[in-house]
């Protein structure tokens, strides 16, 4: 079973900065890597896919980057809806599997 | 814009089968898609329970492969989860998913269904 690790556990930031979470697969995912954010009492939304590539809907402050076994999402200007949790999940191998999560919370 | 709907008793006694049912509207659950549950304990992370195309093939997770039965109803346009001998460890909310497809390959999950809380208790 791949194991993601999700850095850091909880991202404590301000309105306007920008936030950098980190996904590390216990192997190589190759670019099968997605980036979901989940709100309090809501289902996740997919953000990316495929390590780069934005979702349907989802605003260009959202970007993907990595491949193989590291993997970045940055939010290059935080806005009040964007503090939530955020997972990564991987389907290269089965099972699939997601990260632990990072919570983006204000500062 | 395809549409999913949990539905399913929200309690369930240890040692019992917990059953929920997604709808799909707005869409054909016959498509090239595969379909998945996922769930997340309360406070908790998400982890993936399985998934299933029309054609009836299944995948499933290997921690819980010896409790679970994933099944598809064409004609009712919906797919199903059987969760057998549950424990107070599968108290969840469950989600279903429909699986994204590019490429020619199966992605991520693009649309949830609002998810459904399971509480496994006497």
């Amino acid at each position: 079973e791949i194991v993601l690790t999700q850095s850091p556990a909880t991202l404590s930031l301000s309105p306007g900065e920008r936030a950098t979470l980190s996904c590390r697969a216990s192997q190589s995912v190759s670019s099968f890597l997605a980036w979901y954010q989940q709100k309090p009492g809501q289902a996740p939304r997919l953000l990316i896919y495929d390590a780069s590539n934005r979702a349907a809907g989802i605003p260009a402050k959202f970007r993907g980057s990595g491949s193989g076994t590291d993997f970045t999402l940055t939010i290059s200007s935080l806005e009040p809806e964007d503090f939530a949790v955020y997972y990564c999940q991987q389907r290269s191998n089965w099972p699939l599997t997601f990260g632990g999560g990072t919570m983006v919370e204000i500062k | 814009q395809v549409q999913l709907q949990e539905s399913g008793p929200g309690l369930v006694k240890p040692s019992g089968t917990l059953s929920l049912t997604c709808a799909v509207s707005g869409g054909s659950i016959s498509s090239s898609n595969w379909w998945s549950w996922v769930r997340q304990p309360p406070g908790k992370g998400l982890e993936w329970i399985g998934e299933i195309y029309h054609s009836g093939s299944t995948n499933y997770n290997p921690s819980l492969q010896s409790r679970v039965t994933i099944s598809v109803d064409k004609s009712k346009n919906q797919f199903s989860l059987k969760l057998s001998s549950v424990t107070a460890a599968d108290t969840a909310v469950y989600y279903c998913a429909k699986v994204l497809r590019t490429a020619g390959r199966e992605n991520a999950f693009d649309i949830w269904g609002q998810g459904t809380m399971v509480t496994v208790s006497s």
